[in-house]
């Protein structure tokens, strides 16, 4: 089955530095990845919608200057988080949806981000 | 505005009790309505969907608009089928992203 492979699965930074996270499509093309943000025991808050050779496309409130998403081919998203502030520690999940309306979501495993 | 509600952060029932998970949604045009869970340590998968009409491991849901619910039901509640439970929609007229709710926890206890 679609299978998406997210990294890291944890990483922590200090202040004021940036964190890139990947997620890869690994048996699929995916034309749609969603970037979601996770706050403990709280639901999965979808951050933006991104395309294939698009820009992103953000959520009220989420600032895209700070959540830089790109996808820039067809298994490949990455979200790079700007300037991290302890604020911005979470967990970040994103989700994939390749061609055709009836093609289900797949998610990636996760990253925990801690900023110190 | 869409909306997903779950009003049952934690559900615990024993083993062999059935089990009944709420969800409610807020969408002016003909949604599509998902289960998703999420075991221990595990990533989010499909559980299933109201278009689908099908039984998984056990659970159905049906779509009511009068209501505007798709409750999560399973007769008989298994140890395995701990985790948590969310539920979500996907608007017609948008460019098919999910939007989730709170999310339930269920418990089963032995």
């Amino acid at each position: 089955g679609a299978v998406v492979s997210q990294h890291p699965s944890r990483v922590i930074c200090k202040s004021g530095t940036s964190v890139k996270i990947e997620c890869r499509s690994l048996d699929f093309q995916a034309t749609t990845m969603f970037w979601y943000r996770q706050f403990p025991k709280q639901s999965l808050m979808l951050m933006a919608t991104s395309n294939e050779g698009s820009k992103a496309t953000y959520e009220q409130g989420v600032e895209k200057d700070k959540f830089l998403i790109n996808h820039a081919s067809l298994t490949l998203s990455t979200l790079t988080v700007t300037s991290a502030h302890p604020e911005d520690s979470s967990f970040y999940i994103c989700s994939a949806r390749g061609t055709g309306s009836n093609y289900g979501y797949t998610f990636g495993s996760g990253t925990r981000l801690t900023v110190v | 505005a869409q909306r997903v509600t779950q009003p049952e952060k934690l559900l615990s029932v024993f083993k062999g009790a059935p089990v009944e998970l709420k969800c409610n949604y807020s969408y002016s045009g003909s949604p599509e309505l998902f289960w998703y869970v999420q075991y221990s340590r595990q990533r989010l998968q499909l559980l299933l969907r109201h278009i689908s009409r099908e039984s998984i491991k056990g659970f159905t849901a049906d779509l009511n608009k009068g209501e505007t619910s798709f409750h999560l039901k399973k007769p008989f509640a298994q140890e395995e089928d701990s985790a948590m439970y969310y539920c979500a929609l996907r608007g017609s007229s948008n460019t098919g992203k999910l939007i989730f709710g709170q999310g339930t926890t269920l418990q089963v206890k032995p």
